[in-house]
């Protein structure tokens, strides 16, 4: 079973300031994504990477960075965080390719921005 | 855009009744996946089904592609059934967009 985890689970941030969400995936998936879920909008896609030096940007990118490191790692970079960023953010791997294939999410991390 | 729209978005059910939730699409997709999320949780992937019938344990996922329309069917359901399903498309892309969901209730 492929294995997600992310950092912190829960986080409170004062506004204007930096907050780095982290994840690590040890199945060795090329492709890693960051959502954020908020009621009335469900999962939007913020950023994701194809693989260690990449990032692309996705749908609502605005505010936010990303960085791959790694293989195994893909981080969420608020430099100045404000209360709209107040959210719950999953980080996901996995490949989209061929059939039967999935992605695997993270238990989500719940920001607040106050 | 591609637009995911999932109906109903909520369902309360007794336990042994069946399911019938429905998700249209805007554009045509390679990749379709249904996810179910517990409460206040994350995110498992049920079944990959982009065209055709599958079947899974007490899910049916049936995909007519030409018409855009996916649905996933839940025979005999249960308490811990509960929870919100999640449809998604790729688009011929290699990342998902995730329609609102059906919050599905069932009650003892």
């Amino acid at each position: 079973e492929a294995a997600v985890t992310q950092s912190p689970r829960n986080k409170v941030a004062v506004t204007g300031g930096k907050v780095t969400l982290s994840c690590n995936q040890t199945n060795n998936h090329n492709n890693m994504y960051w959502y954020r879920q908020d009621t009335g909008h469900g999962l939007r896609l913020i950023h994701y990477s194809y693989g260690a030096g990449s990032t692309e940007k996705g749908d609502i990118p605005d505010g936010y960075k990303a960085s791959r490191p790694s293989q195994e790692n893909f981080s969420l970079i608020l430099e100045l965080a404000t209360p709209s960023q107040t959210s719950v953010y999953f980080c996901a791997s996995g490949d989209l390719t061929g059939s039967g294939n999935t992605l695997y999410f993270g238990e989500g991390s719940r920001l607040i921005v106050v | 855009g591609q637009q995911v729209q999932q109906s109903p978005s909520s369902l309360v059910l007794q336990e042994g009744e069946n399911a019938e939730l429905q998700c249209n699409f805007s554009s045509t997709a390679t990749q379709l996946q249904w996810f179910y999320q517990s409460p206040g949780g994350s995110l498992v992937s049920l079944l990959s089904n982009p065209s055709g019938t599958k079947h899974t344990g007490r899910l049916t996922s049936t995909t007519v592609t030409k018409e855009r329309r996916s649905s996933l069917h839940i025979s005999s359901s249960q308490t811990t059934d509960s929870g919100t399903y999640l449809c998604a498309i790729d688009g011929n892309t290699r990342k998902l967009i995730f329609g609102l969901g059906t919050t599905l209730q069932v009650q003892p």
